[in-house]
Parts: structure tokens; C-alpha cells; sequence
């Protein structure tokens, strides 16, 4: 596609379980962000991939929470054992990070909501 | 650390008025300086991108600015319409690659 896509748009799950949460980036983007936005709030910075590294995961609010990154391409943030707190929209935005990338812009997915009951 | 302040934090308007919304930054040392907006339950569209070694950019009815000295971005929204209520944000790139975020001014234009 031409944009980025998130899935599931939205995930409702008890308290305790675990969720995946899927973002396609566009097409020869190698950056690639987690932000979180809770209700009412800025957007929380989670992690970031160039290419399949995670040089900067200093945003995970805690080690139940982890992501990865296959192929240069698609990428996957879970949750383990989900709390309350965690219910929020979890925003994707993919970039050209490759030489000079540094002033491309940002283009986001319309996020996944998830409510943990 | 990077800091971003968006003021006025919301507004409301009647259709028609010419608007400014203002972004400020403490590190001045940015590669570019993105405005989005998002509308209720959707992700972040792009507005304009202003990259360091610019002034200003344009896009229809929209004109950001730029001045990096003063770490100041300003978003000039001209003869406002009900379809431009949203939440807009401001975003600044540096050097760690990680865009930093200010909390958005939330708008309402009202017919």
C-alpha cells in the first residue's frame, strides 16, 4: 500500500493477556517509530528501528514490553501480561533513514487502540 | 534533552479568522521541524515539513516558519474553516534520529 498500515485498528483484551500489534511500514522506509498516546496526552516515545536494529529502545516503559523488526520491513510490538495502564492508541510512523534521512519527514499509521478491561 | 512547548494548548475560533499556532524548542540544534495534524481517532497526517536550512514553507492555506536562533516555529492558518478543527503538532528532528513531540493545540472552528 501506499501509506502505513497498523493492525488490528482496534484490540480489546483482559487484563493479563498478551497482544501483538503489527505495523507495515511504506515501502523502502528504514526508519521505523513506536510512539503511545494515552488519552489526553503527548506522544510517548517507545522505540526505534534502522533497517532490523533497535538502536534506541529507551522509551519501553517496562520489560513487558518488547519489539522486533524482520525483513527491513514489517514490525511487531507486544505486550506481555497487559495492565490498564497500557490501554492507549500505539502509533507507528515509518521514514527514509538511510544518508541525510535525517530531514525526511514522518508519515504515521492511524494506530491501534487498545483497551485492556 | 530536547523540549517542545505548543501554545496555545486549544482555541476556538468563528470560520474565517486568520490563526497562529506556536511551537518552541530549548535545543536549537535541529535537522527539520515537521507540523501534523489529527483528527478524533486517527493517526497524524503531515502538514509541512521545514527543514533546518529553510525559513518557511507553504501548502494552500497553511505557511509555517522557521527560526531556529529563537527555537520558535509558528503555523499560520489563513481564513479558517469548520474542516480545519483538529489537533495540530509540532515535531522536531535531531540529531539522535528521534523526533520529539510537543502536546498539540487543540482547534475548533466553529461556522
Amino acid at each position: 500500500g501506499a501509506g502505513v498500515s497498523q493492525s488490528p485498528s482496534n484490540k480489546v483484551t483482559e487484563k493479563g493477556k498478551d497482544v501483538e500489534l503489527r505495523c507495515d511500514p511504506i515501502s523502502g522506509h528504514t526508519a521505523l517509530y513506536w510512539y503511545r498516546q494515552s488519552l489526553g496526552q503527548g506522544l510517548e516515545f517507545l522505540i526505534y528501528f534502522q533497517g532490523n536494529s533497535a538502536p534506541d529502545k529507551s522509551g519501553l516503559p517496562s520489560d513487558r514490553f518488547s519489539a522486533e523488526r524482520t525483513g527491513g520491513s514489517v514490525s511487531t510490538l507486544t505486550i506481555q501480561r497487559t495492565q490498564q495502564e497500557d490501554s492507549a492508541v500505539y502509533l507507528c510512523a515509518s521514514s527514509w533513514g538511510g544518508t541525510g534521512g535525517k530531514g525526511s519527514p514522518l508519515h504515521f499509521g492511524n494506530g491501534t487502540r487498545l483497551t485492556v478491561t | 534533552k530536547q523540549e517542545v512547548t505548543q501554545i496555545p494548548a486549544a482555541l476556538s475560533v468563528p470560520e474565517g479568522e486568520n490563526l497562529v499556532l506556536n511551537c518552541s524548542f530549548t535545543d536549537s540544534a535541529i535537522y527539520n521541524l515537521q507540523w501534523f495534524r489529527q483528527d478524533p481517532g486517527k493517526g497524524l497526517t503531515s502538514l509541512l515539513l521545514i527543514q533546518s536550512s529553510q525559513r518557511e514553507q507553504t501548502s494552500g492555506r497553511l505557511n509555517a516558519s522557521l527560526d531556529k536562533s529563537s527555537g520558535r516555529s509558528t503555523l499560520y492558518i489563513a481564513a479558517s474553516q469548520p474542516g480545519d478543527s483538529a489537533t495540530y503538532l509540532c515535531a522536531v528532528g535531531g540529531g539522535s534520529y528521534i523526533p520529539t513531540f510537543g502536546r498539540g493545540t487543540s482547534l475548533i472552528v466553529h461556522p
